[in-house]
């Protein structure tokens, strides 16, 4: 079974600092990984597809990427602001038109 | 463009009450997705479609029906609710399987 999943549940980081955010999967089979954020009480918007053929995505201050191999995709946030608090969650493809989602991760920046 | 939209926001059923949750995409998208998310559980995917009039079901779909006669709209069916089926559902759509997916804001459903 696909499973999807993302460590710590929760992060505090005061603001300015850079940071990482983790996701990992079980099928190295993937075919694309997506991050989304969602605000409280809001729906999901998204912000970076990265391909299993790429290695990075970029857009502004966020970057992703993907290794196979490993499992794993991390998004990088530099220089975290207070409007980045917001729980994020990544989401896999393993080429059967749906997501698997993972359990996301609560960000909240300490101004 | 609106993007996608569902309605209601927000709605109290009683337990054996039924009700259908609305949801339309102006993107001409061929996927429609609705999931459901309950505190600490991430996203489950309840049915999806490929495009008008073809359905299929996901991870969770006992207790709901869906149907899709237009591109545009994709309506979630709950018959005789119950209380497992408090959540927040999310309906999505994408122009291709493994395309960016596009949430609306959500329905909060409570069911007591």
């Amino acid at each position: 079974k696909q499973e999807v999943t993302q460590i710590p549940a929760a992060l505090s980081v005061p603001e300015g600092e850079n940071l990482v955010l983790n996701c990992s999967f079980t099928d190295s089979a993937i075919y694309n990984l997506q991050w989304f954020r969602q605000d409280p009480g809001k729906g999901l918007t998204s912000l970076l597809l990265i391909q299993s053929s790429q290695r990075e995505q970029t857009s502004g201050r966020l970057n992703a990427s993907l290794d196979k191999s490993s499992g794993r995709s991390t998004l990088y946030i530099a220089a975290s602001q207070p409007g980045d608090s917001a729980t994020y969650l990544c989401a896999g493809n393993f080429g059967n038109e749906k997501l698997t989602f993972g359990t996301g991760t609560r960000l909240t920046i300490i101004p | 463009n609106a993007g996608v939209t569902q309605t209601p926001k927000f709605r109290i059923l009683k337990i054996g009450q039924s009700m259908t949750l609305q949801c339309t995409q102006d993107m001409n998208h061929n996927y429609m997705y609705w999931y459901r998310q309950d505190p600490g559980m991430g996203l489950k995917l309840i049915y999806y479609s490929v495009g008008a009039g073809i359905t299929d079901k996901g991870e969770v779909p006992n207790g709901y029906n869906v149907s899709r006669s237009t591109t545009e709209d994709f309506p979630l069916r709950l018959e005789l609710a119950a209380p497992s089926q408090t959540s927040v559902y999310f309906c999505a759509s994408s122009y291709g399987g493994a395309e960016t997916q596009y949430f609306g804001p959500g329905t909060r459903l409570l069911v007591l």
